[in-house]
């Protein structure tokens, strides 16, 4: 089965300082790969996501991820964090092996930025 | 329109109640899905509906009962739950999974 690990249930950053949060996935097929984000008592937003496309993507708010296959990995950067970047972030890999519709997620990384 | 609408925001309910979550979305979207998220966890699958038919089913106990009477809306119906189903419950809707998800902004459920 496919799954999502997450290193850092916890980052803290300065404002202003580069953003790096970590994922690697485990598949056997080439993965559909997601990062959300949370804010407090709201629901999780779409940050980007990779297709097999190309390996940098680019997302919303500076975000970006790139898939490296050797590493199977799938980190989440920004150049300079902001406070309003505050928020638990989940990496999400689609199972593709049982149902593309099923996105099975990480355990999350809460991103604290201080000022 | 952009935006899945889940309804009610909280809710607080006994565990004799009966109580229905309901989302809607109009983007057209094939696909529907409710999640729950407990404190500090991932969203856990709960039941996935393709074109208005339930297609997946996570093992979750008959107390849900999905329902999706048409395209646009999802309901979840709740009966005689546990002080332990109290969570955030979410809904989500997409084209196709791989596309990603369009999250509602849930409803926050205590029980009782």
């Amino acid at each position: 089965a496919q799954s999502v690990t997450q290193l850092g249930s916890h980052v803290s950053v300065s404002e202003g300082a580069l953003v790096l949060l970590r994922c690697n996935y485990s598949s056997s097929v080439p993965p559909y790969l997601f990062w959300y984000v949370q804010y407090p008592n709201q629901g999780l937003q779409l940050l980007l996501k990779y297709t097999s496309a190309a390996t940098l993507v680019k997302g919303i708010n500076g975000f970006e991820a790139e898939f490296k296959k050797s590493e199977t990995s799938f980190h989440l950067t920004k150049p300079s964090a902001h406070m309003s970047d505050a928020a638990e972030y989940f990496c999400a890999v689609s199972d593709r092996e049982t149902s593309y519709d099923k996105v099975i997620f990480g355990p999350g990384t809460s991103l604290s930025v201080i000022p | 329109d952009t935006e899945v609408t889940q309804t009610p925001k909280h809710l607080v309910m006994g565990m004799t109640n009966k109580k229905s979550l309901k989302c809607e979305q109009h983007m057209g979207h094939r696909a529907m899905y409710w999640y729950k998220q407990k404190a500090k966890k991932p969203p856990e699958l709960m039941f996935v509906y393709s074109y208005e038919k339930l297609s997946i089913n996570e093992s979750v106990p008959s107390r849900f009962s999905p329902e999706c009477p048409n395209s646009s809306l999802l309901n979840l119906h709740l009966h005689a739950l546990q002080p332990e189903d109290s969570a955030l419950y979410l809904c989500a809707s997409s084209q196709l999974g791989v596309y990603g998800y369009t999250f509602g902004s849930g409803t926050r459920l205590t029980v009782v």
